[in-house]
């Protein structure tokens, strides 16, 4: 079974506006990856957050983790067409556990 | 790009049959984990090796075998082949894979095998 849940599983919005997509997990973790894939291509690996940490950012990119909650965001700002892909949650150490992923959308 | 390479990109084969998927590890990175993504199943961990030595086990088939070479690039060897085998097989690399908790794992473009 999947460790984590993306929430929706599908987006669609418009360029300039933003993106926030959830992740949910069951068991305790040590840190949350957040990954993009583009149609049918290789994973590229975003953001790491450690379970100490609460919120980190890079570049138009903040995501958050609330351990009380099993629960992580990852808000992109300001999307725009290139940011159409489908993003995963991912836990785990050497077994990266993914969710089943939200596709988003960025229409012109 | 991540650095880490694979071969073939795409492979076409036939039922019953054996295929093998290459894969270098960026430049230092001692693991090397291959992962499959079928529609049904999502994306699913299969093995790692760490420095030649198998680390992980996933939900790796008997029928598929991997091993690590001296030069650390990988091989996945898929035997037995069936239709629900069609997938696309990614392999990742990391530094680390020693049991340090925090570190990326850094994918390669992956090999999409179809199976007829």
């Amino acid at each position: 079974s999947q460790q984590g849940e993306e929430d929706p599983q599908a987006l669609s919005i418009q360029e300039g506006e933003n993106a926030t997509m959830n992740c949910s997990y069951k068991t305790s973790i040590n840190n949350l990856q957040w990954y993009r894939q583009n149609s049918g291509r290789g994973l590229v690996h975003l953001i790491l957050i450690r379970s100490n940490e609460r919120e980190k950012h890079s570049g138009r990119l903040r995501v958050t983790l609330d351990t009380s909650k099993k629960s992580s965001s990852l808000l992109i700002t300001a999307s725009r067409a290139a940011d159409t892909a489908s993003y995963f949650c991912a836990t785990g150490a050497q077994k990266l556990v993914f969710g089943q992923g939200t596709r988003l959308t960025i229409n012109p | 790009d991540s650095g880490v390479t694979q071969t073939p990109k795409h492979l076409i084969t036939a039922t019953g049959q054996r295929v093998t998927l290459r894969c270098s590890p960026r430049s230092g990175d001692l693991s090397v984990y291959w992962y499959q993504q079928s529609l049904d199943q999502g994306l699913q961990f299969l093995i790692q090796y760490y420095n030649g030595e198998e680390r992980a086990k996933g939900n790796i088939l008997e029928r598929f075998s991997a091993q690590q070479f001296p030069d650390l690039h990988s091989e996945l060897n898929l035997s037995s082949l069936e239709l629900g085998d069609s997938a696309l097989y990614f392999c990742a690399s990391s530094v680390d894979g020693g049991g340090a908790p925090h570190y990326e794992q850094y994918f390669g473009p992956g090999t999409r095998l179809t199976v007829t």
